[in-house]
């Protein structure tokens, strides 16, 4: 079964910093585009963050330059969110998602992860 | 990045049809054919719909369709059932190399 599975939200003072999980199965991390797609509580809009190429190219959303970094373990079929200087407007429910495609442009994420919470306050 | 423009709220009975517009700038929506529409029932995972503009996923109702006009494009529902009752974001990839999501649009099965 194609899944994904995230971690490592919580709660983190402003100024912090964590790391997400986002544990793949049902098919290579490393083969598609993965990524990182966030909603702010309670029920706002979805606000898309990063992504990482089949090939390794990275790129942000401008709330999250400088900040955030994604990366992917290919041997452990695992993508990662490492999250710094957080603030208290990162806190939201972060989702991992795979795009269905691995070439073009990404954008049709067809797997997503049940969310991970991210609290960021004082 | 601003977000794509969508209309808080739409409305419509059973077997009745919808639309939701999604607009965006030349960077983005106008530009390229790399549209998606998202749909979220509450306290889920949202759920592809329709991607490239106009594409349906497998296993997608084909009551379900997309189109583009220069920088708006739109979501159609037909025949609207109550499980079509959830929140729907339109998202598009943009010059910048990123992806920008509309602010999302309710819609309510009468």
């Amino acid at each position: 079964e194609v899944q994904l599975v995230e971690s490592g939200g919580g709660l983190v003072q402003p100024g912090g910093s964590l790391r997400l999980s986002c544990a793949a199965s049902g098919f290579i991390v490393s083969s598609k585009y993965m990524s990182w797609v966030r909603q702010a509580p309670p029920g706002k809009g979805l606000e898309w963050v990063s992504v990482i190429y089949s090939g390794g190219s990275t790129y942000y959303a401008d709330s999250v330059k400088g900040r955030f970094t994604i990366s992917r373990d290919n041997s452990k079929n695992t993508l990662y969110l490492q999250m710094n200087s957080l603030r208290l407007e990162d806190t939201a429910v972060y989702y991992c998602a795979r795009d269905r495609s691995s070439y073009g442009a990404p954008g049709a994420f067809d797997i997503w992860g049940q969310g991970t919470m991210v609290t960021v306050s004082s | 990045q601003s977000a794509l423009t969508q209309p808080a709220s739409v409305s419509g009975s059973p077997g009745q049809s919808i639309t939701i517009s999604c607009t965006g700038t030349s960077s983005d929506v106008g530009y390229y054919n790399f549209v998606s529409w998202y749909q979220q029932h509450p306290g889920k995972a949202p759920k592809l719909v329709i991607y490239d503009v106009s594409n349906r996923p497998s296993g997608v109702s084909n009551r379900f369709s997309g189109s583009k006009s220069g920088n708006t494009a739109s979501l159609t529902i037909s025949g609207l059932q109550t499980e079509d009752e959830a929140d729907y974001y339109c998202s598009s990839y943009t010059s910048s190399s990123t992806l920008v999501f509309g602010g999302g649009t309710k819609l309510t099965v009468l």
